[in-house]
């Protein structure tokens, strides 16, 4: 049974375009993160969502648009794609404590040529 | 605001010699501190945590880390590295109160040498 899962594994697309990645968890967390991890595996949060309402949102481009239809599912909107998008993102869960566990998904490569 | 330092981004150790990866972190009130691991390809799994309890925590595939306050470290060890302990490794901090927010280190990137 996946904890958190994330489609697609991987995204290859051209700049300019739009992509959607989802994020699903079946744990019964209240709060859903995104996470940007970058060639040099430096990871950071990007959004982070509890009960559908938006609680973190670092400095991210407008580009990006988070959009949680319930507490079990976030997903991550980027309009017109640029090269330094290309990363692997990272959905994670968890209860809204901050010494809880964060569980994640495996992972979504996007690439953009 | 909460930061993390993983000093060395490359350790490599001897199959069965002692694991340290070491972790120093900043916060202006008493953090929650975590260890990941994440294998080729995968997602981050959780280590260990440390919340206050007990300074020295035990975790999973036989780590423990030691939460020291004067030194402001987390450092993670493993008395026997196992070929299997190759991965990539990330030190955490989340700064409580409500704040869910993970501030990661750099990583530090473990190769076991047979």
């Amino acid at each position: 049974d996946t904890a958190v899962s994330q489609t697609p594994k991987y995204l290859v697309t051209q700049m300019g375009n739009d992509k959607s990645i989802k994020c699903e968890q079946n744990l019964g967390h209240d709060t859903m993160y995104w996470y940007k991890q970058d060639s040099k595996k430096f990871l950071k949060i990007m959004f982070s969502y509890n009960n559908k309402e938006l609680i973190i949102n670092e400095t991210v481009p407008n580009r990006f648009s988070p959009k949680s239809p319930d507490k079990a599912h976030l997903n991550l909107h980027i309009n017109s794609l640029e090269l330094g998008d290309s990363a692997v993102y990272f959905c994670a869960s968890s209860y809204r404590t901050s010494n809880n566990e964060q569980f994640f998904g495996p992972g979504t490569r996007l690439t953009v040529l | 605001a909460q930061s993390v330092t993983q000093l060395g981004s490359h350790v490599s150790v001897s199959e069965g010699a002692l694991v340290l990866l070491r972790c120093n972190y900043s916060s202006s009130v008493p953090p929650y501190l975590f260890w990941y691991v994440q294998y080729p390809n995968q997602g981050l799994q959780l280590l260990l945590k440390y919340t206050s309890a007990a300074t020295l925590v035990k975790g999973i595939n036989g780590f423990e880390a030691e939460f020291k306050k004067s030194e402001t470290s987390f450092h993670l060890t493993k008395p026997s590295a196992h070929m299997s302990d190759a991965a990539e490794y990330f030190c955490a901090v989340s700064d409580g109160f409500g704040n869910e927010k993970l501030t990661f280190g750099t990583g530090t990137r473990l190769t076991i040498i047979p």
